[in-house]
């Protein structure tokens, strides 16, 4: 099974709509992380988290929020989608090293 | 702000031959710097770090180099294969050392 898992893998919606994408991790790592990639760029920060309690924003935040539910679960939602939103989201875990492991990344398009 | 670039965003080498990506990165205070291969449909998988103490890492078939002067890195793959045609990402930390910021990552083809 994978360390890293994100739902859904693919999901289309419309403009105004609330999004939620999910992270869950088997890796035991306290600190977690949420990017967002679009085609030809690297990985921009949108929000991370060192434990339970602490939430941090990014260097793009605005637009969206998170939820540390649990130290193996980390959820990012759209609150109100919008078009420039559509792009690929990766979940990452890391733990004591500099390695930050990934999952495999959820698809967004909105309408 | 804090950036972290590649020089070309394609690259083709011959299967054997080595490849060299390159990297060059603005944070002075970044102490570590990571490379990352993304293939298609994956995320992103650690290949190999390197601290800023240290001018060169070796890993199996990959090196890393460092020149803090000119704020360089690349990543050296030796003999390439069909299966390290992927993108490839570099990224340095911050002055904090809690966030990283990557570049935009280069794509490598291997020609078989």
């Amino acid at each position: 099974d994978a360390d890293v898992t994100q739902t859904p893998r693919n999901r289309i919606t419309k403009t105004g709509k609330r999004i939620m994408l999910e992270c869950s991790q088997t890796k035991g790592h306290d600190r977690m992380y949420w990017y967002r990639q679009d085609p030809g760029l690297g990985l921009q920060l949108i929000y991370y988290s060192f434990d339970v309690k602490d939430i941090n924003k990014g260097e793009i935040s605005d637009g969206y929020s998170v939820s540390r539910q649990a130290q193996a679960k980390f959820s990012l939602s759209l609150e109100s989608a919008i078009p420039n939103q559509t792009a690929l989201y990766f979940c990452a875990t890391r733990g004591q090293g500099t390695e930050q492991f990934f999952g495999p990344g959820t698809r967004l398009t909105v309408l | 702000g804090e950036s972290v670039g590649l020089h070309l965003p394609t690259l083709s080498v011959q299967e054997g031959d080595n490849s060299i990506i390159n990297c060059a990165y603005s944070n002075s205070a970044s102490d570590y710097f990571i490379w990352y291969k993304q293939e298609s449909g994956k995320g992103p998988q650690f290949i190999i770090d390197i601290r800023s103490n240290m001018d060169k890492r070796q890993g199996q078939r990959v090196t890393v180099l460092l020149n803090k002067t000119v704020k360089h890195l690349s990543l050296q793959i030796a003999a390439t294969q069909p299966g390290d045609s992927a993108v490839y990402f570099c990224a340095g930390n911050t002055n904090t050392g809690n966030q990283f910021y990557f570049g935009t990552g280069t794509s490598l083809t291997v020609i078989p």
